[in-house]
This record gives structure tokens, sequence and C-alpha cells, in this order.
């Protein structure tokens, strides 16, 4: 069976600051996609980035970097010099691969992220 | 660029009674997914279509629930004789289908069950 875990439930941070949002993951897979999504108080899921199993690169995208080790089943979401409008709830998500594609996700609980003016 | 819309947005409905929703993906996307998030935590995996082929289905909460894609375009899911626990946010997503699996999410269908 597939496991996200976030334990962090909420963090609270002035902005400017850096953060990071931890996400552990649990799969028998060999192969397996990483996410990353954020819900705004508006609802709706924005995709921010997808990883594959097989490519531990980390990578960076303006203030956002994300740290994939597989050696730790983790894979870790930094923001850098944090902005109000970062405040969200963050998900981190697992899926395996089967067939021609791979399958439905498997969220964690979800960080929510409040960055204080 | 459309993305993926679910209708209706809420849904208030007394114990007992049947609702339907729907959900058009994004238009050149042959996947489509239905999730179910209850408050405070991540969206929880039900079914998904493949075109018109439902491939996974055992996820489905209880024999109350089903859902369709007739024609591999718009999908809809069905709750039979609600109970008030299934009050909770309904999201589809939609992808494209290949080696990855970047699914898109609508705004969902919040349901309220009296």
């Amino acid at each position: 069976a597939q496991k996200v875990t976030q334990a962090q439930t909420e963090i609270s941070v002035v902005e400017k600051e850096d953060v990071t949002l931890d996400c552990v993951y649990e799969t028998r897979d060999t192969t397996y996609y990483l996410f990353w999504y954020k819900q705004p108080p508006s609802g709706e899921l924005v995709f921010l980035i997808r990883r594959n199993s097989f490519d531990e690169q980390n990578e960076i995208s303006g203030r956002y970097s994300w740290n994939f080790q597989k050696s730790t089943s983790s894979f870790n979401f930094t923001i850098t010099a944090s902005q109000v409008v970062d405040s969200a709830v963050y998900f981190c998500a697992l899926s395996g691969y089967s067939g021609g594609g791979a399958d439905g996700l498997t969220f964690g609980k979800g960080t929510h992220l409040i960055i204080q003016p | 660029d459309t993305g993926v819309s679910q209708d209706p947005r809420h849904k208030i409905t007394k114990r007992g009674q049947n609702v339907t929703f729907r959900c058009d993906p994004i238009s050149e996307h042959n996947r489509l997914y239905w999730y179910r998030q209850t408050l405070g935590q991540g969206p929880e995996f039900l079914t998904y279509f493949q075109n018109e082929a439902q491939l996974e289905k055992s996820r489905l909460l209880s024999d109350r629930f089903s859902a369709e894609r007739p024609k591999g375009s718009f999908s809809t899911l069905e709750i039979q004789r609600t109970e008030q626990g299934d009050s909770a946010m309904y999201l589809c997503a939609s992808s494209l289908r290949g080696d990855y699996n970047e699914q898109f999410f609508g705004p969902g269908t919040r349901l309220t069950v009296l």
C-alpha cells in the first residue's frame, strides 16, 4: 500500500523567511511519481511539480525548490523568501505506474502554510 | 485554454436523496479521475477512466457510488441514498495518457447532506 506523510499540520512564518515543507512516502513500486499541489483559499488544487522515481535531481523554479532523496523516501519542498500569496495548504502526493500510465494519486493530509506580513 | 469544469459547484440535499455531479475534462485529456476531499484531509482517490473505460473502481466508497463516462468525454458521479457522511468536496481531475500522471483538477462540487 502507498502512504504519504506530511507531519507538519501547520507552519506560520513571517514574510521573507524561508520555509521547508516535509514529505515522506512509502511505496513498494520501483517506478513511481511524486507531486506537490497547492490549494489556496479559493479551493482549487494547483499542480506545482512532478518528479519521477528514477530522477533524483533537485529542481528549482523561481523561489520554489524541491529535494528528492530516495534513500530517506523524502520529497521536501522549500519556498525561499516567502510571500503572503504563498499562504495555502500544500499537498504532497504519490502515484504508482501501471501498464501504459499511472493511476490515482495518494495524497498526504497537507500542510497549512501561513505567511504573516 | 479551458480547464477542468465541474457542475454544480454546490449541492445541498436531504438524506436519502440521489445526487449526480458532472465533470468536463480538458478537451485533449483522455484520463479522468474522481476524488473526495473532507475537511482537513487530502483528496482521496475514488475511480478513474481512460476514455470510456473505467479502469479502477475498487476505491469507490460503497455500492451507493457509481461513475460513468459514456462517450469518453464528460463524466458523471452519482451517489444514491445520500448519507450525512457523504458531505464533502468532490473533485474531478484529468490527464493525458503517457509516461507521466500530471493531473489537473477542477474547482470541485461541495456536497452538503442535511
